[in-house]
């Protein structure tokens, strides 16, 4: 039973590029969540979505970032135009079932490196 | 707006004794609490939940204890073990919010053989 996993593990992307990081779930599960964490910093909450729709996102900056979980494939989180601020480790979790108080399974991250 | 704090960044303990990681919280609406554990390159892995409904979870070697009146929980790890060595997040959820869960920074164990 494969956990969360998560590709690419490292990216690296100049300034003003974008940035796609995916996520796909274990099986079974259809809710999504992805954090951020900065060096030195917890991680930090961003969106959390089910199949298609988008749960919660107040922890998502207004601009550059969005975040989908398609009906098939895996969950996207995409910044454009990165920026340097931009460089962190971005987790992905999933939970199986109603998702509230449910353990969430994390994958391995990946770091953003913006040059 | 750091809303849960580990303020101890790292932890030396000698194998076989009782490791205690703190972690301390600024938001009373927060009534579940967990632990993960993380080793490099790894993700998260939960550890042990507790309810503010309770003031300890006990689970194997792990014990967490929450103290509502002084916004404060800890993990005790007894015996420790190397393998223990890890960062330690304590998460924070509060009451009617869904899924969003606060973290703090991290405390970095080390058990020394």
């Amino acid at each position: 039973n494969a956990g969360v996993m998560q590709n690419p593990r490292h990216l690296v992307r100049r300034r003003g590029q974008e940035a796609r990081l995916r996520c796909s779930p274990m099986k079974g599960h259809s809710h999504v969540y992805w954090y951020r964490q900065l060096p030195e910093e917890g991680l930090k909450f961003m969106v959390y979505l089910q199949k298609e729709n988008i749960i919660d996102e107040s922890g998502m900056p207004k601009e550059r970032f969005s975040a989908e979980f398609p009906k098939e494939g895996p969950s996207i989180l995409r910044i454009q135009q990165v920026v340097r601020g931009d460089s962190a480790a971005y987790f992905c979790a999933s939970s199986p079932t109603s998702g509230i108080r449910d353990t969430q399974y994390f994958g391995p991250g990946t770091r953003l490196t913006v040059l | 707006d750091q809303q849960v704090k580990q303020n101890s960044p790292s932890l030396s303990v000698q194998e076989g004794r009782i490791s205690i990681l703190n972690c301390d919280y600024t938001n009373s609406m927060f009534d579940y609490f967990l632990w993960y554990k993380k080793y490099p390159a790894e993700g998260p892995t939960f550890l042990i939940s507790i309810s503010s409904i309770k003031d300890k979870n006990e689970d194997g070697r792990f014990t967490v204890f929450l103290n509502k009146s002084a916004k404060h929980l800890s993990l005790h790890i007894v015996p420790s073990q190397p393998g223990d060595s890890a960062v330690y997040f304590c998460a924070a959820n509060p009451t009617n919010t869904g899924n969003q869960f606060y973290f703090g920074t991290g405390t970095s164990l080390t058990v020394i053989p």
